[in-house]
């Protein structure tokens, strides 16, 4: 069965610094595929960042890159030069392929919390 | 252009009742989900479509139900409300279904069951 888990429930980081949030996942499925999203007080998850488990390189996205260690089944999100807008809850999410078509499975979240 | 729409955003119901809440994807996108986030259980899949067909569901009971019709668009339905049943209810799109740009999601609805 896939799961996920973000094992730092808080974090906080200095504004202009980079921050880590950790994500481990299970699943047997060779094909997946590995998302962050962002959600803010306002309730809106938005979608950060993609690495698919066949990519051999990390995903980046502006700020935002992705440390992905497959042999160790982590999928880290890296954000670079925090912002105060930056502060929100953060889930990392993965969708199995094959095996659970259509469906996505989200960790417990992360909140961030940027100090200025 | 015009992101996935969910309506109503607030909610107020009785324990008993049913409820319809709906959600409109992003023009072209096929693919809707249905997700309850909670505090206590998180973000939970309740089910997807795909052109009309659901692909997949989630561990919720028959209360929960949902279509899709033939502009995407979507409905889910719970019927017997239960206090339980208080969450923000998040609808998300995609083009395909799988997910390669990530889901597009709404701002929700929230519900509260009283």
């Amino acid at each position: 069965a896939q799961k996920i888990t973000q094992t730092q429930p808080g974090m906080f980081v200095q504004e202009k610094e980079a921050v880590t949030l950790d994500c481990t996942y299970d699943t047997s499925d060779p094909s997946y595929g590995l998302f962050w999203y962002k959600q803010p007080s306002s309730g809106e998850m938005i979608f950060l960042i993609y690495q698919g488990s066949y990519d051999q390189q990390n995903a980046t996205e502006g700020r935002y890159s992705l440390n992905f260690q497959k042999a160790r089944k982590s999928a880290n999100l890296v954000i670079s030069a925090s912002q105060l807008g930056d502060s929100a809850m953060y889930f990392c999410a993965m969708r199995e392929r094959n095996t659970n078509a259509g469906k996505s499975t989200f960790g417990d979240g992360t909140t961030l919390t940027v100090k200025p | 252009k015009a992101g996935v729409t969910q309506t109503p955003r607030y909610l107020i119901k009785t324990r008993g009742q049913q409820v319809t809440l709906s959600c409109s994807p992003i023009s072209g996108h096929r693919s809707v989900s249905w997700y309850q986030q909670t505090p206590g259980q998180g973000l939970q899949f309740l089910f997807e479509y795909f052109s009309e067909t659901q692909r997949n569901k989630g561990n919720f009971p028959g209360r929960f139900s949902g279509r899709q019709f033939s502009n995407s668009r979507s409905e889910m339905n719970v019927s017997t409300l239960e206090l339980g049943d208080s969450a923000l209810y998040l609808c998300a799109s995609s083009a395909t279904g799988g997910g390669d740009y990530g889901y597009t999601f709404g701002s929700g609805t929230r519900l509260t069951v009283v």
